[in-house]
């Protein structure tokens, strides 16, 4: 069945240091990849994409995300988590002619 | 400002009552949807709507019924809902449900729910 596994409930990092999210899918052939932010009580907003091409696809709020064809992975990273960062984030995958299906979200938390 | 918006933000019903969410997309998109976001489980999709059509339905309970007068409004309608049923709900469209021509979907910023 089609899956998207976010390995990490809940991240804590100092404000200014890297961020790496990791997101696995299980797929039968290379899907649409997302990769969202949930502000509290607030809806979902896109943060980057990747259909084909280039597999470091660079994203809003200085997001990037790298697709690793050979690990079945689409991990979101930041050089300097900033504290506005806190946040829910949503991996999420499609098959093109099916529904996003949705990680479970990993909650990060910013300290100074 | 969203392309996509919900309405009211906030609600609570009792168990009897009936009330309805609204959504409006502003996008000029052909595909709106219905999202359910519950404490630690994954967003689940409950319904899909292209160009007015349901085309997908997920198992969702009878007590939720949804409506597309037009491309761009999108109902839920809530009866006789149980306490399980608090939870985020979530509207999003896109220009048409498949995705393989490089479309996005695009969320509301949600309706709270509260069943009492």
């Amino acid at each position: 069945a089609q899956s998207v596994t976010q390995p990490d409930i809940h991240i804590t990092v100092s404000e200014g240091a890297s961020l790496e999210l990791r997101c696995n899918y299980s797929y039968g052939a290379t899907p649409y990849l997302f990769w969202y932010v949930q502000s509290p009580g607030q809806g979902l907003q896109l943060l980057l994409k990747y259909f084909s091409g280039d597999t470091l696809v660079q994203g809003i709020k200085g997001f990037e995300a790298e697709f690793k064809r050979s690990q079945s992975s689409f991990n979101l990273r930041k050089p300097s988590v900033h504290w506005s960062d806190a946040a829910e984030y949503f991996c999420a995958a499609s098959g093109g002619n099916t529904p996003l299906v949705f990680g479970k979200g990993t909650r990060l938390s910013v300290i100074a | 400002e969203t392309g996509v918006t919900q309405t009211p933000r906030h609600l609570v019903m009792g168990m009897t009552n009936k009330k309805s969410l609204k959504c409006e997309q502003h996008l000029g998109h052909n595909a709106m949807y219905w999202y359910k976001q519950s404490a630690k489980k994954p967003l689940e999709l409950m319904f899909v709507y292209s160009l007015e059509e349901r085309v997908e339905n997920n198992s969702v309970p009878s007590r939720f019924s949804p409506e597309c007068p037009n491309s761009s409004h999108l109902f839920l309608h809530l009866h006789t809902l149980q306490p399980e049923d608090s939870a985020l709900y979530l509207c999003a469209s896109s220009q048409d449900p498949a995705l393989s021509r490089g479309n996005t979907i695009y969320f509301g910023e949600g309706s709270w729910l509260t069943v009492v």
